[in-house]
């Protein structure tokens, strides 16, 4: 079964600052992606990176940046220069075993302060 | 770009009534589609993934007679939450795979459902 732990409390992060958001996860298939998406107010899910159990290269988009350990089974995601708009709640998720089934995590919120 | 949308945005409906929610794909095909169930300040919880032409298939602890779901063509999925009760109320997202991705989805901006 997949599982996915974001446990971080909210956060309040001043604008220009970077801001990790911490995950991790379980799975027993070798071939998984991991995913952050960010949920603002309005609801909507905004994707945001991807990260593929067999990329050697940490994936960037922009100001995100996934720190992607796969020893020890985290994909923290880095925002950089953190922006009011970043203002959300932001999910990590995973799909494995070939499909495009989603697990999330409990999702952290941000607070960007100017 | 491609788009999926949800109709109703949101609906409020009396307590034993059954309501509809619609996920169309605006411009592409979608052979599959998935629904979520996401409570107040909660993750998304997949409910099942609906297939056109096909059955959709439940998510453990998901009730299927009373979230039914139709794929009847390769643009829309609708879910009928049935004899609706409080506990039912919650954001109903879809998604659909994008075209030429392994992985990457398009959701939907989500039906916010109160039942009274």
């Amino acid at each position: 079964a997949q599982k996915i732990t974001q446990t971080q409390p909210g956060m309040f992060v001043q604008e220009k600052e970077a801001v990790t958001l911490d995950c991790t996860y379980d799975t027993s298939d070798p071939s998984y992606g991991l995913f952050w998406y960010k949920q603002p107010s309005s609801g909507e899910m905004i994707f945001l990176i991807y990260q593929g159990s067999y990329d050697q290269q940490n994936a960037t988009e922009g100001r995100y940046s996934l720190n992607f350990q796969k020893a020890r089974k985290s994909a923290n995601l880095v925002i950089s220069a953190s922006q009011l708009g970043d203002s959300a709640m932001y999910f990590c998720a995973m799909s494995s075993g070939g499909n495009n089934r989603l697990a999330f995590g409990k999702g952290n919120q941000v607070v960007v302060i100017p | 770009g491609a788009v999926v949308s949800q109709h109703p945005s949101w609906v409020i409906c009396k307590s034993g009534t059954s309501v509809k929610i619609e996920c169309r794909s605006l411009d592409f095909q979608a052979t599959t589609m998935f629904w979520y169930r996401q409570f107040p300040k909660q993750s998304l919880m997949l409910m099942a993934t609906s297939n056109e032409g096909s059955k959709a298939t439940y998510e453990q602890g998901v009730e299927k007679d009373k979230f039914l779901i139709n794929h009847a063509s390769l643009t829309l999925s609708t879910l009928t939450v049935t004899s609706a009760h409080p506990e039912d109320s919650s954001f109903y997202i879809c998604s659909a795979p994008k075209q030429g991705s392994s992985y990457e989805q398009y959701f939907g901006p989500g039906t916010r459902l109160t039942v009274t």
